[in-house]
């Protein structure tokens, strides 16, 4: 079946740091992929996705880039904010299928 | 338009009690799901609908039931609320042609506590 692993949190930078948090799968077939944001107290948004293999996938200064060969889709960003703050789920979906989520990933910023 | 809305966004049970959650949505969508979130777990499904009058099971149905009456709407059942089932709950919604992307929206979640 479909899995997602993601580095466990908390991820605790100051601000304009670099940041990455790691997300892998496994899955049959040709997946979507997708990075989810949490807000205190909210429910989730799509951060980015990505459809195909060699997509990268970019929002808000996020990115991510779908690798097949490596299975993985690594969350990137070059200069964190404290409002970035929040916790990040990575998640596939394949066909009509439900999607499958990381356990999600808190990452703190600090100024 | 409001998206994906939940009634109620919080509500405390005693055990053995039951309640109905709600969700609405209002972007024509086919398909609605429901999750629970617990610390380190992630979200996990517990059912889901792909369109009117039609449900299944995700991966943990147990102790719920749902109802997809009308396309906007989709409701969670708990009919005799457990204290392992305190969480958070999301409901979310995707439009069915939009197959290759698989896109959820997601409402604000319902924090239920089961004394």
């Amino acid at each position: 079946g479909n899995s997602v692993t993601q580095m466990e949190g908390p991820v605790t930078l100051s601000e304009e740091a670099f940041l990455t948090i790691n997300c892998t799968y496994t899955a049959t077939g040709y997946p979507s992929l997708f990075w989810y944001v949490q807000y205190p107290g909210e429910g989730l948004q799509l951060l980015l996705k990505a459809t195909k293999a060699d997509d990268k996938g970019s929002n808000k200064g996020f990115e991510a880039t779908y690798r097949k060969e490596t299975t993985s889709f690594h969350l990137e960003k070059g200069s964190v904010q404290v409002s970035d703050s929040a916790v990040y789920f990575c998640a596939l979906g394949s066909g009509y299928s439900t999607l499958t989520f990381g356990k999600g990933t808190m990452l703190l910023v600090s100024p | 338009n409001a998206g994906v809305t939940q009634t109620p966004k919080f509500r405390v049970l005693k055990t053995g009690q039951s309640m109905t959650l709600l969700c609405a949505q209002d972007m024509n969508h086919e398909y609605m799901y429901w999750y629970r979130q617990d610390p380190g777990m992630g979200l996990r499904l517990i059912h889901y609908s792909v369109g009117e009058g039609t449900t299944a099971k995700g991966e943990v149905p147990d102790g719920y039931n749902v109802s997809r009456l009308k396309k906007q709407n989709f409701l969670l059942g708990l009919e005799s609320a457990a204290p392992s089932q305190t969480s958070v709950y999301f409901c979310a919604s995707r439009d069915a042609t939009r197959v290759t992307y698989n896109e959820q929206f997601f409402g604000p979640g319902t924090r239920l506590t089961v004394l």
